[in-house]
C-alpha cells in the first residue's frame, strides 16, 4: 500500500514569507507526528496528533509554527514570516495507534529559506 | 534530561568485519528503544526494536539497563549496510521518538 506521503519535496522561499507543509499518512493511522531535522543532527520532535486532537506541541519552537489536522487524516504544518532559521528537513511520520508501534516515515520536506 | 547519544558520526569498516555502532540513553524510566537506518535518498524505516528482540538483515542489539546502552552489533558488514543510523528512544506518554545525532556507516570494499 502507500506509504506516507509529503508534499513538497523541496520549498525555497524568501525570508518573511508563510509555507505551509503537507503530511498524507498511511490511511487508517491514528497517529501523526512531526519532527525537524537540521543538518548533522537527529529529527527532532515538534508536535503529535491523536485522530484530529493536537495532543502534544511541546517541540514547536515558537508562535510562528502551527499545525492542524482537521479530519484526522492529512496533516498541515504552517510556518509563519519564515526565518532562515527555519531552513531544515520537515518529516512526518504516522502510526497505527498512540504505542510503542513503529512510527512510518515520509520522504521530508527539505525548506530552504533565502 | 531525556537524551540519545551516539557518539560516532562516522564508522568505517572493512566488508566482512564486525561492525557496533554505539548508542547510549537517559531516561527515568522504562525506555522503548528503536533503531532506525536511512539509505541513500530513501526514508528513514526501522531496522528493529528491543521488545521484539529481533534480527534484521544480520543486525541485533541489547537493551543493558545497567550501562544504558542499546549498542547495534553485525558480526560481518557488508558494503549495502553503508547508511545513516539513528538510535531513538520512544517517551511513555506520548510516543514520541528523540534521536540520536546519528552514525554514519561506510563499509568498505
Amino acid at each position: 500500500g502507500a506509504g506516507v506521503s509529503q508534499s513538497p519535496r523541496y520549498k525555497v522561499t524568501k525570508r518573511g514569507q508563510d509555507v505551509a507543509l503537507r503530511c498524507d499518512p498511511i490511511s487508517g493511522h491514528v497517529s501523526l507526528y512531526w519532527y525537524r531535522q537540521a543538518l548533522g543532527q537527529g529529527p527532532e520532535f515538534l508536535t503529535y496528533f491523536n485522530y484530529e486532537a493536537q495532543q502534544d506541541k511541546s517541540g514547536l519552537p515558537n508562535d510562528r509554527f502551527s499545525a492542524e489536522r482537521p479530519e484526522g487524516s492529512i496533516s498541515t504544518l504552517t510556518i509563519q514570516r519564515t526565518e532562515q532559521r527555519d531552513s531544515a528537513m520537515y518529516r512526518c511520520a504516522s502510526s497505527p495507534e498512540s504505542s510503542y508501534n513503529e512510527q512510518f516515515f515520509g520522504p521530508g520536506t527539505r525548506l530552504t529559506v533565502l | 534530561a531525556q537524551r540519545v547519544t551516539q557518539p560516532e558520526k562516522l564508522l568505517s569498516v572493512f566488508k566482512g568485519a564486525p561492525v557496533e555502532l554505539k548508542c547510549n540513553y537517559s531516561y527515568s524510566g522504562s525506555p522503548e528503544l528503536f533503531w532506525y537506518v536511512q539509505y541513500s535518498r530513501q526514508r528513514l524505516q526501522l531496522l528493529l526494536r528491543h521488545i521484539s528482540r529481533e534480527s534484521i538483515k544480520g543486525f541485533t542489539a541489547d537493551l543493558n539497563k545497567g550501562e544504558t546502552s542499546f549498542h547495534l552489533k553485525k558480526p560481518f558488514a557488508q558494503e549495502e549496510d553503508s547508511a545513516m543510523y539513528y538510535c531513538a528512544l520512544s517517551d511513555s506518554g506520548t510516543y514520541k521518538y528523540i534521536f540520536g545525532t546519528g552514525t554514519r556507516l561506510k563499509v568498505l570494499a
